[in-house]
Formats: structure tokens, sequence, C-alpha cells
């Protein structure tokens, strides 16, 4: 497709639930970002990767976040054991080369219940 | 450690009013400095952003920004502004192939 693409849009899940949330970035885009927004925030960094280097996951809030990209394309974000707090947009970036612009995906709204 | 302050979180102001929205980051190093939209219920635009080169930028829509080293700011500006610019703009520093650090973002009401 022309740009990142997320899905689901829209994720409700019961407190405990593992859930699964997947980016498609734009073919040939090195760079990968996930961001948590909670609301009426600014997008908070999770995790980056590099094709299928996870370079950085200082973002992570606990071990129950967890990305992968294992053939340096799609990315999965999973959470653990679900909690009210995780409720947020998770958006997904993808970017070609060094500085050139990230492009965001349309984001997956997770509402833990 | 890098950090972006957005000073105002709301701005309202009337059409074809012009509008500044102040950005400060912090940095140790050189950077590179992004002006992202969020129309809503949809992903972030960018609209601007500054690598090199001459520090006023020219971006979509009619906005502009300046990048000024010594404030450590990175203000955007629109000389007039439409009701359909309504919406919440981040301001987001980047140090070369690192990620994006966002400010928590300012709404833009324009009313008419």
């Amino acid at each position: 497709g022309a740009g990142v693409s997320q899905s689901p849009r829209y994720k409700v899940a019961k407190r405990g639930q593992d859930v699964a949330l997947r980016c498609d970035p734009i073919s040939g885009h090195v760079s990968l970002f996930w961001y948590q927004q909670a609301l009426g925030q600014g997008p908070e960094f999770l995790t980056y990767f590099q094709n299928e280097a996870q370079l950085d996951k200082s973002g992570l809030p606990s071990d129950r976040f967890f990305a992968e990209r294992p053939e340096g394309s799609v990315s999965t974000l999973k959470i653990q054991r679900t909690q009210q707090e995780d409720s947020a947009v998770y958006l997904c970036a993808s970017r070609g080369e060094q500085g050139a612009k990230a492009f965001f995906g349309q984001g997956t709204r997770l509402t833990v219940v | 450690a890098q950090s972006v302050t957005q000073l105002d979180s709301q701005v309202p102001v009337f059409e074809e009013a012009p509008v500044e929205l102040r950005c400060n980051y912090s940095s140790s190093v050189s950077v590179y400095l992004f002006w992202y939209v969020q129309y809503p219920n949809q992903g972030l635009q960018l609209l601007l952003k500054y690598l090199s080169g001459s520090t006023l930028v020219k971006g979509i829509n009619g906005f502009e920004a300046e990048f000024n080293k010594s404030q450590t700011s990175f203000h955007l500006r629109k000389p007039s502004v439409h009701i359909s610019d309504t919406a919440e703009y981040f301001c987001a520093v980047s140090e070369g192939q690192g990620n994006l650090i966002f400010g928590k973002g300012t709404k833009l009401s324009v009313k008419p």
C-alpha cells in the first residue's frame, strides 16, 4: 500500500487479556517506530527497529510489552495481561533514510475494560 | 536527554488572524526538528521539518517555522488561519537516526 497500515483500528480488551497490534510499514522503509498516545497527550516513544533489529526499547513501560519485526517488514506489538492504564492509541511510523520524514499510520485505539 | 516543551496546550484564534504555536527543545547535540498535525481520528501528518540550512522552513498549508539555535526554539507560524486548520499540532525533535521525541501538543481552535 501507499502508506503505513495498522490493524485493527479499534480493539476492546478485557483486563488481563493479551492483545497483538499489527503494523505494515511503507515498503522498503528501514526504520519502524511504535508510540503510545494517551488521551490528551503527545505520542510517547515505545520502541524502534532498524530492519529486524530492535535498537531501542527503552520506552516500553513494562515487561508486559513486547515488539518484534522478524523479517524487517511487518511489526507486531504485543501486550500481555492488559491493564486499564494500557488504554491508548498505539501509533506506528516508518522512515526511509536518516532524517527523512516519518510516516505515521492511523493508529490502533486500545480500550481495556 | 532530549525533551520538547510546547508552552500552550490550547490556542483559540479567529479565522484569518495570524497564529504562532510555540515550541522549545533541549538537546546536547545537533537535532532535526519537526512539526506534525493531527486532525480528529486521523494519524499524524508532517507539516514541515528542519534538518539543516536556512533557519526559516516553509511547510504545507501555508505554515512556516523558524529554527532559533540560541533560544532553542522552533515556533510554528501562519499569517492567516482557516477553519480547516483546527487540529492538534505536535512539535518533535530527533537526534539524527534516533527516534522522535514529541511535545504534549497544542490544540488550535479556529473560530469564525
